[in-house]
């Protein structure tokens, strides 16, 4: 039970390449979510599925695309990658309908250079 | 509206005493207030959280005070160890149940 993957761990991109964050859960949520974190700026929000098929945006969607094809998994792409997206990028799930409680994965530190 | 403000940025506790995280929103329709606890290399964890009808949580050594006159949330940590160097969030649930992010304190506690 590995709860959330994310791949890659690392990765340094230079600027105008594309790539894919991939996210996989085996807990059997609904609701999965992409943050970036930066330095002094906390969590922000880029995009969330509530449930497979569906996807809404964020606080910073801009420069990136996502796609919930299945209940399982859930991936950020980044199409044309820019150096203000470096960045950690974490998935999460939200555990209950109740109360918001998010479990994260262990992140995917993207370089762009 | 949409802001939960944290403060210290950063906060530096001798082992054994409290620490003190402060987080402020304006949002009165917030009815959630989690606090999250990161280590280095790590997802943010869930750690504590507190309902705006509640003006206090308390599980082992760390405490949620909630004043909701005041708009003001808080986290304790009492008897800090220095396992407990970590960055910690708030984080308030809003009206589209989206949770809003403080920025973070670094806490370290020296041993």
């Amino acid at each position: 039970n590995a709860g959330v993957t994310q791949t890659p761990k690392f990765q340094v991109l230079k600027t105008g390449q594309s790539m894919t964050l991939q996210c996989a859960q085996d807990m059997n949520h609904n609701s999965m979510y992409w943050y970036r974190q930066d330095p002094g700026m906390g969590l922000r929000l880029i995009y969330y599925s509530a449930s497979e098929g569906t996807t809404d945006k964020g606080e910073v969607p801009n420069g990136y695309n996502v796609s919930r094809l299945n209940k399982r998994e859930f991936s950020l792409r980044l199409e044309s990658a820019a150096p203000s997206q470096t960045s950690v990028y974490f998935c999460a799930l939200k555990l209950s309908s109740s109360t918001d409680t998010q479990y994260f994965g262990p992140g995917t530190r993207l370089t762009v250079l | 509206q949409q802001q939960v403000k944290q403060s210290p940025q950063s906060l530096i506790v001798q082992k054994g005493g409290i620490s003190i995280i402060n987080c402020a929103y304006e949002n009165t329709a917030f009815d959630y207030f989690p606090w999250y606890q990161q280590f280095p290399g790590k997802g943010p964890a869930l750690l504590i959280a507190i309902r705006p009808d509640v003006s206090e949580k308390k599980e082992g050594r760390f405490t949620i005070s909630f004043n909701k006159s005041a708009k003001q949330f808080s986290l304790h940590i009492m008897d800090s160890q220095p396992g407990d160097s970590a960055t910690y969030f708030c984080a308030a649930r809003d009206s589209n149940y989206q949770l809003i992010w403080g920025a973070g304190t670094k806490l370290i506690i020296k041993p």
